[in-house]
């Protein structure tokens, strides 16, 4: 089945640039959604259809998808956004739904 | 606004049956738009995806291969909520249940909407 590979962890400062990857293969031509989730909480859509972003959604969040590789960035993070983000597509040689493994970003 | 009500034992036997409830508000089960979904997360196997039940001129299931077997996902359109049964479960059922609404109907849809989880336990 198709496997979305994600770093276990980054780590940015207050007010800089956060990168999160999703490798997986030809990524670029999928539709690929990402959540973030806090402890205790339920998994929120933050972008979605690669970069779309939701109702609610700072503009700070924004996502890219070409090739190998889906990107989630988070312009000048907070400490509030420290939390677990995942990806997600839709895997259709298995009719499945996949998740990426989670980076947990930490907000320095 | 939508909103996802889950409900349901916290605490299962081995091979008996897990069942969960998860009632919508602000939208309908029956609606030929969204798609209505059960994902399960425990630290072994991540978010973990298992089927969904929507309605377009009639009713149609999609189901995770690895659970296809064991689990049933039924609407309820009397009390507009849908359910999951999980039959002859395992310590490795052990996870956080969640319901989430599918964006639209397509195989590629995002999950929009989610309830609060439900913590399954399987033990004797």
């Amino acid at each position: 089945s198709y496997v979305l590979t994600q770093p276990p962890s980054v780590s940015v400062a207050p007010g800089k640039t956060a990168r999160i990857t999703c490798g997986g293969n030809n990524i670029g031509s999928e539709n690929v959604h990402w959540y973030l989730q806090k402890p205790g909480q339920a998994p929120v859509l933050v972008i979605y259809y690669d970069s779309d972003r939701p109702s609610g959604i700072p503009e700070r969040f924004s996502g890219s998808n070409s090739g190998n590789t889906a990107t989630l960035t988070i312009s000048r993070v907070e400490a509030g956004d420290e939390a677990d983000y995942y990806c997600q597509v839709w895997d259709s040689s298995s009719d499945l739904r996949v998740f990426g493994g989670g980076t947990k970003l930490t907000v320095l | 606004q939508v909103q996802l009500q889950q409900s349901g034992p916290g605490l299962v036997k081995p091979s008996q049956t897990l069942s969960l409830t998860c009632v919508i508000s602000g939208d309908s089960v029956s609606s030929n738009r969204a798609a209505w979904n059960w994902i399960r997360q425990s630290p072994s196997r991540g978010l973990e995806w298992l089927g969904r039940t929507y309605y377009r001129s009639k009713w149609y299931n999609d189901y995770a291969e690895s659970v296809k077997s064991r689990i049933t996902i039924n609407p309820d359109t009397s009390k507009n909520q849908f359910s999951l049964h999980v039959n002859s479960v395992t310590p490795e059922d052990t996870a956080i249940y969640y319901c989430a609404r599918d964006l639209n109907q397509q195989y590629g849809s995002p999950l929009d909407y989610w309830g609060q989880g439900t913590l399954v336990t399987v033990s004797s």
